[in-house]
């Protein structure tokens, strides 16, 4: 079956550190991507997303690059601040009878210190 | 006012009670989901529609029911809430010719003592 896996939290940074969050996917054929933010006492919304291999999702100053050969999609800022603190979810959806439905990994807290 | 609503907000049960959770929708999407988030977990689908007269269960679908009343009213039911059903509960919508995109409602933290 489909399946997402993310780093382990919670991940605590220095303003204007630079951030990694990590996720690797299985999935039968060719996945689309997305990375989706919870901000306190928010439902989620969509931060950015990859629909074919080698594609670079990228909004707000965070990217992620498809990659098919490695199965991964990790999510990077270069420079975070305190306003990024929220939970971070890889999810996938994968085409076929999943149509339509997202596998979500099991989110990452993310704490920003001045 | 928010596209994706949820009601109520907050809810406390007690064990076997019957609790139903709302959520409405203005963005004119056809599909709706439903999913519950525990800590560690992740989002779990619990029940997804995409249609009026489509309901299909998701991974978790035991101990709930839904009913799509419209296209934009989707709502979800505990028959009989347990304990091990204290969680965070989502609503999202997304428009099934486009690019994927959910949109998730504000959620609605539910306890069941």
């Amino acid at each position: 079956g489909n399946s997402v896996t993310q780093m382990e939290g919670p991940v605590t940074l220095s303003e204007e550190a630079f951030l990694t969050i990590n996720c690797t996917y299985t999935a039968t054929g060719y996945p689309s991507l997305f990375w989706y933010v919870q901000y306190p006492g928010e439902g989620l919304q969509l931060l950015l997303k990859a629909t074919k291999a080698d594609d670079k999702g990228s909004n707000k100053g965070f990217e992620a690059t498809y990659r098919k050969e490695t199965t991964s999609f990790h999510l990077e800022k270069g420079s975070v601040q305190v306003s990024d603190s929220a939970v971070y979810f890889c999810a996938l959806r994968a085409g076929g009878t999943s149509y339509g439905k997202l596998t979500f990994g099991q989110g990452t807290i993310l704490t920003v210190h001045p | 006012d928010a596209d994706v609503t949820q009601t109520p907000r907050n809810r406390i049960t007690k064990t076997g009670k019957r609790i139903m959770l709302e959520c409405s929708q203005t963005k004119g999407h056809d599909r709706m989901y439903w999913y519950r988030q525990d800590p560690g977990l992740g989002l779990r689908l619990i029940y997804y529609s995409f249609d009026v007269k489509d309901i299909n269960k998701g991974e978790i679908s035991d101990g709930y029911s839904v009913s799509r009343q419209a296209q934009a009213k989707f709502s979800l039911s505990l028959e009989s809430a347990i304990p091990n059903q204290t969680a965070l509960y989502f609503c999202a919508t997304s428009w099934g010719t486009s690019t994927d995109t959910q949109y998730f409602g504000p959620g609605t933290r539910l306890t069941v003592l």
